[in-house]
């Protein structure tokens, strides 16, 4: 099974800064990585997938880059609405794998 | 309007069994795979299983094998999650999720607001 690690697993930031989560594969999956975000109380809801590529209706402040093992969700400058816990999920193979979350707070 | 309506979730014993449902509209049901993904309380995302459109291909978490049987019936749009043998620590909060056009593997573009099923004595 692919091992999805998340980094960091939660940050504490200001609206208007830049924030970078990461995420790493276990082994080389191309750019079969997705990215969701949870607000608290609410269902995931698709972000990025395919690494780098906009769901659409998604704020252009997030991009999504990387490819192999290596993965990064970039928050161009957070707004109030981005508060939430975003995870990184594997869609090379079953089973599919999700990230452990990394919890976006208020500073 | 996409929209996925879990039902069938409660309070069930130890060892018993219980089914999900999810009832799809607003897109062509029977183009896409379909999946379920659980949370348990407090915890992370964690696919459960997963089915293509034409039900040729399922798979599962391991955590569920032999215990869990997806299912579909593309003329009711409707996915189905026949759960067995329960234990505590599949108590959570069940999602129905769309997956994409053809393989099982692929992301969640759409999902439901989901079912919880509690596990307990």
């Amino acid at each position: 099974d692919i091992q999805m690690t998340q980094s960091p697993s939660s940050l504490s930031a200001f609206v208007g800064d830049r924030v970078t989560i990461t995420c790493r594969a276990s082994q080389s999956i191309g750019t079969y990585l997705n990215w969701y975000q949870q607000r608290p109380g609410k269902a995931p809801k698709l972000l990025i997938y395919a690494a780098s590529s906009f769901q659409s209706g998604v704020p252009s402040r997030f991009s999504g880059s990387g490819s192999g093992t290596d993965f990064t969700l970039t928050i161009s400058s957070l707004q109030p609405e981005d508060f939430a816990t975003y995870y990184c999920q594997q869609s090379f193979s079953t089973p599919l794998t999700f990230g452990g979350g990394t919890k976006v707070e208020i500073k | 309007e996409v929209q996925l309506v879990e039902s069938g979730g409660g309070l069930v014993q130890p060892g018993r069994s219980l089914r999900l449902s999810c009832a799809v509209s607003g897109f062509t049901f029977d183009d896409y795979a379909m999946h379920w993904v659980r949370q348990a309380p407090g915890k992370g995302l964690e696919w459960v299983s997963g089915i293509s459109w034409n039900s040729g291909r399922t798979a599962y978490a391991d955590s569920v094998k032999g215990r869990f049987t997806i299912s579909r019936d593309n003329a009711k749009n409707s996915l189905y999650l026949q759960m067995h043998s329960l234990r505590a620590e599949d108590t959570a909060l069940y999602y129905c999720a769309k997956g994409v056009l053809g393989p099982v593997a692929g992301h969640f573009e759409y999902w439901g607001q989901g079912t919880l099923v509690t596990v307990s004595s």
